[in-house]
């Protein structure tokens, strides 16, 4: 069956600590990409990646950091830089191809800084 | 400044009628709209989508309806059911060929139907 997978669901970090969100995919998609979801916002762009080893910072990336080693796996830190991290964290998949648009989305994560 | 705007954040619906969920883009280069529906805790899940040469796409009870020279669109839901109550967010794309086809969402529309 295939999918996103994040992990953990629900996330709780102490001020000036890293954490890193999972999001792992078995649907052969070539791009990947983190969201994040704040009351009342649209979906906003933190990172992205269209191939493995590489990336682009989206909207919002201050503060976060990315990696792309296997194509599966996209995993999102987020630093301490990050000012204001308590959000819904979304991670999204699609076939890079042309006519292809729309995204596969994970469960997402919610981080909240305690 | 927002490119895909959902003026409404929340519509309360009587089951059996009809829904209708607004949005509005600024953008001209966008040629391709979704919409997605989200239960809380979970992600987004596509719903129906259009291109911007058709001005009218169907799936069952779902239709979005795209006015490119108002540059407006509108996702119907009829009849709607208890099961639609979810936040529903319209996104925008320009589908460039050879790169990244960025996705703009807007900020949701909550709807909840009445039984």
């Amino acid at each position: 069956d295939g999918g996103i997978t994040q992990s953990p669901k629900y996330l709780f970090r102490k001020e000036g600590q890293n954490v890193t969100l999972s999001c792992e995919q078995n649907l052969n998609h070539d791009a990947m990409y983190w969201y994040r979801q704040d009351p009342g916002q649209g979906l906003r762009l933190i990172y992205y990646s269209q191939i493995v080893n590489d990336f682009q910072k989206g909207d919002i990336a201050e503060g976060y950091s990315v990696s792309r080693e296997k194509k599966e796996s996209f995993p999102l830190t987020v630093t301490s830089a990050q000012k204001n991290p308590t959000a819904f964290y979304l991670c999204a998949s699609r076939i890079r191809s042309t006519g292809m648009v729309g995204y596969t989305f994970g469960s997402g994560t919610r981080l909240t800084v305690v | 400044d927002q490119q895909v705007k959902q003026n409404s954040p929340s519509l309360s619906v009587q089951e059996g009628r009809i829904s209708i969920l607004n949005c509005d883009y600024t953008n001209s280069m966008f040629d391709y709209f979704l919409w997605y529906k989200k239960y809380p805790a979970e992600g987004p899940t596509f719903l129906i989508s259009i291109s911007s040469i058709k001005d009218k796409n169907e799936d069952g009870r779902f239709t979005v309806f795209l006015n490119k020279s108002a540059k407006h669109l509108s996702l119907h839901i009829v009849p709607s059911q208890p099961g639609d109550s979810a936040v529903y967010f319209c996104a925008a794309s320009t589908r460039l060929k050879t790169s990244y086809d960025k996705v703009i969402f807007g900020p949701g529309t909550s709807l909840s139907v009445i039984p």
